[in-house]
């Protein structure tokens, strides 16, 4: 079977660092993808990790360990703009998207 | 990357219709494409992948009488839900498989509210 595990919501202040983790259990591994999502909008490609480590890009940097079926998105020098929803999916077998259940961020002045 | 287009955005109809929502990979040729569903405050849910000139592989607990896709160009595929319910009203994207890195485009998405 597959588990992706994310914190439902986070709050974090302008200006700050955030850290939004995803835990997975899957039965096939080809990548994992962070996506961003406004309300109503479809998701848009944030990053993707394939080997162990830190993938950075501007603001934001994502983390992968595969042995301990780990990621996570830092955000920093949060700007209001983004307050939205964060992805993690695992690319599986087969190029299919699993996604796990999102991470609502709010920003706050 | 890809650029994905829907249509319609949004769609309202009544109980017992069916209602046809277009995904269009405008500059990409796409061998496949992904149907996906999202009720609110949730996450995306795989619904089917569509593969063109062959039938959808369709998720677990997804009916494929009730939604029904076909992949007739490398640039089009549609998704037919059929005999529509309340409880169908969710938000449909759709993507589109790129290559490369096996990442997926998604198209804007189609809010559907079945009264």
């Amino acid at each position: 079977g597959q588990n992706i595990d994310q914190p439902t919501e986070m709050t974090a202040t302008e200006g700050a660092i955030v850290q939004i983790n995803c835990t997975y259990q899957t039965s096939g591994f080809n990548g994992l993808f962070w996506y961003q999502q406004h309300a109503g909008e479809a998701p848009t490609f944030l990053s993707y990790n394939v080997l162990d480590g830190l993938e950075e890009k501007g603001r934001f940097s994502s983390f992968l360990s595969r042995s301990k079926g780990y990621s996570y998105l830092l955000l920093k020098e949060l700007q209001m703009k983004d307050s939205a929803s964060y992805l993690c999916a695992i690319n599986n077998a087969g190029n299919m998207l699993t996604f796990g259940g999102g991470t609502r961020l709010m920003v706050k002045p | 990357g890809a650029v994905v287009s829907q249509h319609p955005s949004r769609v309202i109809c009544k109980s017992g219709t069916s209602v046809k929502i277009e995904c269009r990979s405008l500059d990409f040729q796409a061998t496949t494409m992904f149907w996906y569903r999202q009720f609110p405050k949730q996450s995306l849910m795989l619904m089917a992948t569509s593969n063109e000139g062959s039938k959808a592989t369709y998720e677990q607990g997804v009916e494929k009488d009730k939604f029904l896709i076909n992949h007739a160009s490398l640039t089009l595929s549609t998704l037919t839900v059929t005999s529509a319910h309340p409880e169908d009203s969710s938000f449909y994207i759709c993507s589109v498989l790129g290559i490369g890195n096996n990442e997926q485009f998604f198209g804007p998405g189609t809010r559907l509210t079945v009264l």
